[in-house]
């Protein structure tokens, strides 16, 4: 079956540091790959899709960006945080298919201090 | 650009309570639709999704939801909660664009049940 880990569960940072969080798939090939951001009152705010090695489609601008160096492993990075990062990190996988439903990982708390 | 509206921020209800959440999309092609639910401490689960055909759909533990293409509406409800049914719901659209699907996701509903 297929499992999605995302790691560090939680991290604290300070502002100007930098950022990387990784995200690895098991039991499926060629996946689509997201990165999302959960805010209070915001819902889920999309980041960053993939649809294969390096190719990475950006949704808002922003101080992140993410690579796909494997077809498995989608990672969010930050050069420099700043306060306004701070949020909870989803990442998530589907099958490049309309049938497909989004299964996410248990997310990275991130606080930028 | 595709969009989701969650009308309904915050509900509370009390046990056998019917339940009906409101969910709008905006897009103007072929849509799926889904609705996730995330408990308390736990990650986002799938609900409920609509792809085609009986615009009715039957989720997990006793939710229901209409898909209305008219209204571009799909609607969460379940004729009556419990206690455990305390979570936040979020409803997603997943349009094709630029190649590949993406999911767009409402700013979700909280729910509390009392019991």
């Amino acid at each position: 079956s297929q499992t999605i880990h995302q790691w560090p569960a939680t991290l604290v940072q300070p502002v100007g540091s930098p950022l990387s969080l990784e995200c690895t798939v098991e039991g499926t090939s060629n996946p689509n790959l997201y990165w999302y951001r959960q805010a209070a009152g915001r819902g889920l705010q999309l980041l960053f899709y993939s649809v294969g090695i390096g190719q990475i489609s950006s949704e808002v601008p922003q101080n992140l960006s993410a690579s796909r160096p494997q077809d498995r492993q989608f990672i969010l990075s930050s050069k420099k945080l700043l306060l306004s990062d701070s949020g909870f990190y989803l990442c998530a996988w589907s099958v490049a298919h309309k049938d497909s439903p989004l299964h996410f990982g248990n997310g990275t708390r991130l606080t930028v201090t | 650009a595709q969009s989701v509206s969650q009308h309904n921020h915050h509900v509370i209800l009390s046990e056998a309570a019917s339940l009906e959440l409101g969910c709008n999309y905006s897009y103007g092609g072929t849509v799926n639709l889904f609705w996730y639910v995330q408990y308390p401490g736990q990650h986002l689960q799938l609900l409920l999704k609509y792809f085609s055909g009986d615009p009715l759909v039957k989720g997990i533990k006793g939710f229901e939801a209409e898909f209305i293409k008219s209204k571009f509406s799909f609607n969460l409800r379940k004729p009556s909660v419990q206690w455990s049914d305390t979570a936040e719901y979020f409803c997603a659209v997943n349009a094709y664009t630029s190649g590949t699907y993406k999911y767009i996701f409402g700013t979700g509903t909280r729910l509390k049940v009392l019991a």
